[in-house]
């Protein structure tokens, strides 16, 4: 596709449930990037995947937040035991060089999760 | 520690003018990247600008230009000719190299009135 993309576009869900969000990275990107945006803040790091590189999982808030990924494609962000406090829109990016000073990262129109 | 710093929270400007949305940041490595995404109410991020910590000279993007003053550490955003399509949230964020996360400021809410 031309660009990232997500899925679903919107989730609400009940306290206690497991949920799992899914990113479609830019075709040839190697980078992914998963953040979460809560109402009228900036973005929060989650986890970074490089390749085949272990990622980097020093953003994700606690153990209910895993994510993967299978090779350079598809990512899945899951949250167990979703709280209200999860409640957040998380956005997906990806670039094409991992590293270096420049990377921009074009983002996904992310999922906005609704915890009641 | 805050990396990265959006005083401004609101920003109102008339259409057709000049405005300007401040940026400060904090970081002790000598090799960085700032980048300006808008955020439109739809809720997708738009990369705007980059400015790298080693050019000499400030970043330009047609309408969009960065007040890059490496001494103080800020990196202002000048949107000028403003259009009523730039009322938007406007993030900052810098990547310092080596690191694989990007961090955001706050944000500032601009709006353009007709």
């Amino acid at each position: 596709g031309a660009g990232v993309s997500q899925s679903p576009s919107n989730k609400v869900t009940e306290k206690g449930k497991d949920v799992e969000l899914r990113c479609d990275p830019i075709s040839g990107h190697t980078a992914l990037y998963w953040y979460r945006q809560r109402l009228g803040q900036g973005l929060e790091f989650l986890i970074y995947f490089q390749g085949n590189s272990a990622p980097d999982k020093s953003g994700l808030p606690s153990d209910r937040f895993s994510a993967e990924r299978t090779g350079e494609s598809v990512s899945t962000l899951t949250i167990q035991r979703t709280q209200q406090e999860d409640s957040a829109v998380y956005l997906c990016a990806s670039s094409f060089v991992p590293g270096g000073r420049y990377n921009e990262q074009f983002f996904g129109p992310g999922t906005r999760l609704t915890v009641l | 520690a805050q990396k990265i710093t959006q005083t401004q929270p609101g920003m109102f400007v008339q259409e057709k003018e000049a405005v300007t949305l401040d940026c400060t940041y904090d970081t002790s490595d000598p090799s960085y990247g700032l980048f300006w995404y808008k955020q439109p109410s739809s809720g997708e991020m738009i990369f705007l600008i980059y400015q790298g910590s080693y050019d000499q000279q400030n970043a330009t993007e047609g309408r969009y230009s960065l007040n890059f003053q490496k001494a103080r550490k800020s990196a202002n955003l000048v949107i000028s000719a403003s259009q009523l399509g730039d009322s938007a949230m406007y993030f900052c964020a810098m990547r310092e190299e080596g690191d694989n996360d990007m961090r955001f400021g706050a944000g500032t809410r601009l709006t353009v009135k007709p």
